[in-house]
């Protein structure tokens, strides 16, 4: 089956620190990938998101690139704010069958000034 | 504004009771999802609608029973439910579910304890 696998939180920085969150995936054909963020109190929203191979999709500062040499797909920001911290969470939707997103178990973020 | 509410927002139950979710998209989209998130762990689809049909039931308890009256709603009805089922709820929209490229909208979700 689909699967995908994130790095374990939390993430703790200091403000202005390079962020890099991995994810890995498993999936038969060519997914699409996303990222989502999750603010405290509030459901999921897209982050950016890649749908073939070497895209790389981009918003707010972060980007990711859709690696399929070695099916990941690492969030990254250059430097990151106090307002970033949130729950990252890395999902795919498969390439046929049924289109049924999976989610990886989300990385908890914290920014420290 | 995400284009897609539910209420309530918060919500306590006994074990005996019966209670609904509802959400509630205004995106014009075809698909709807329902997701329990429960703390340390991934998180996990419940149902799917697409254009008001069921198609999707991931092995879920019939003591979650959902409804999906128009495309535009979306509720959760629950009845004699188990502490752990104390966890978010989370509700999802896309324009279908025909297509990998689609994104998810969520609602904010409803917490549920069960006491």
């Amino acid at each position: 089956g689909n699967s995908v696998t994130q790095m374990e939180g939390p993430v703790t920085l200091s403000e202005e620190a390079f962020l890099t969150i991995n994810c890995t995936y498993t999936a038969t054909g060519y997914p699409s990938l996303f990222w989502y963020v999750q603010y405290p109190g509030e459901g999921l929203q897209l982050l950016l998101k890649a749908t073939k191979a070497d895209d790389k999709g981009s918003n707010k500062g972060f980007e990711a690139t859709y690696r399929k040499e070695t099916t990941s797909f690492h969030l990254e920001k250059g430097s990151v704010q106090v307002s970033d911290s949130a729950v990252y969470f890395c999902a795919l939707i498969p390439s046929g069958g049924s289109y049924i997103p999976t989610f990886g178990r989300g990385t908890s973020l914290i920014v420290h000034p | 504004e995400t284009g897609v509410t539910q209420t309530p927002r918060h919500l306590v139950m006994g074990m005996t009771n019966k209670k609904s979710l509802k959400c509630e998209q205004h995106l014009g989209h075809n698909a709807m999802y329902w997701y329990k998130q429960s703390a340390k762990k991934p998180l996990e689809l419940m149902f799917v609608y697409n254009f008001k049909e069921q198609t999707e039931n991931n092995s879920v308890p019939s003591r979650f029973s959902p409804e999906c009256p128009n495309s535009s709603h979306l509720f959760l009805h629950l009845h004699t439910l188990q502490p752990e089922d104390s966890a978010l709820y989370l509700c999802a929209s896309s324009q279908v579910t025909a297509t990998s490229t689609d994104t998810q909208y969520f609602g904010p979700g409803t917490r549920l304890t069960v006491l």
